[in-house]
């Protein structure tokens, strides 16, 4: 079965630190890689994907996200976070079908 | 206004009642999909479609309905309402041409009393 772990529900740190959000999955083929995020009462906006090439990839807001085949992970990163990052963050995989992680929560603290 | 949207935003109905939520979108985009968030559940496929008049399950269609005549029209049907079936209903669409990137609706905060 395909699925995608966010092993955080909740990440806080300071402003001007950096931030990892971490997402793992396990799926058969090559899949399509995205992070969303979500504001309150809000739909899902687009962040970064990646679908081949660079392991890195930059993104919206000066996010980026790193690929690791071996680790099947896709880890969401910032090097300095703001406090309007905070938000629902959440991370797809595309195989065939879309399947979503279950969001994680990012409080960044002034 | 270009995008996509749905309506109601908001809906409060009950228990046995038919509700009805429709989404439309402006790009033409040939997937579109309809996802509900539950706490601690994330985003759950209920059913998608790729382009008019194909549609298919997703991962929770039990008690949904869908539709698709026109391209950029999808709406989703519950039939018998239950109380389960409150939560926040989210349509987004898609085209391979842009790398299957989803964009997503607003949103519709569905209660079922």
């Amino acid at each position: 079965a395909q699925s995608v772990a966010q092993p955080e529900d909740q990440v806080n740190v300071a402003e001007g630190n950096p931030l990892t959000v971490k997402c793992t999955y396990s799926v058969s083929g090559n899949p399509y890689l995205f992070w969303y995020v979500q504001y309150p009462n809000r739909g899902l906006q687009f962040l970064l994907k990646y679908i081949t090439g660079d392991n890195l990839v930059k993104g919206s807001y000066g996010f980026e996200a790193e690929f690791n085949k071996s680790q099947t992970s896709f880890h969401l990163k910032k090097p300095s976070a703001l406090v309007s990052d905070s938000a629902l963050y959440f991370c797809a995989v595309r195989v065939y079908k879309f399947y979503f992680g279950s969001g994680t929560k990012l409080n960044v603290k002034p | 206004d270009a995008g996509i949207t749905q309506s109601p935003r908001y809906k409060i109905t009950e228990t046995g009642r038919q509700v009805t939520l429709m989404c439309h979108q402006t790009w033409s985009h040939s997937y579109m999909f309809w996802y509900r968030q539950d706490l601690g559940h994330g985003l759950r496929l209920i059913y998608y479609s790729a382009a008019a008049d194909i549609t298919d399950k997703g991962e929770v269609p039990d008690g949904y309905v869908v539709s698709r005549s026109k391209t950029e029209n999808f709406p989703l049907t519950l039939e018998s309402a239950t109380r389960s079936q409150t939560s926040v209903y989210f349509c987004a669409s898609s085209d391979q041409a842009g790398g299957d990137t989803q964009y997503f609706g607003p949103g519709t905060r569905l209660t079922v009393l």
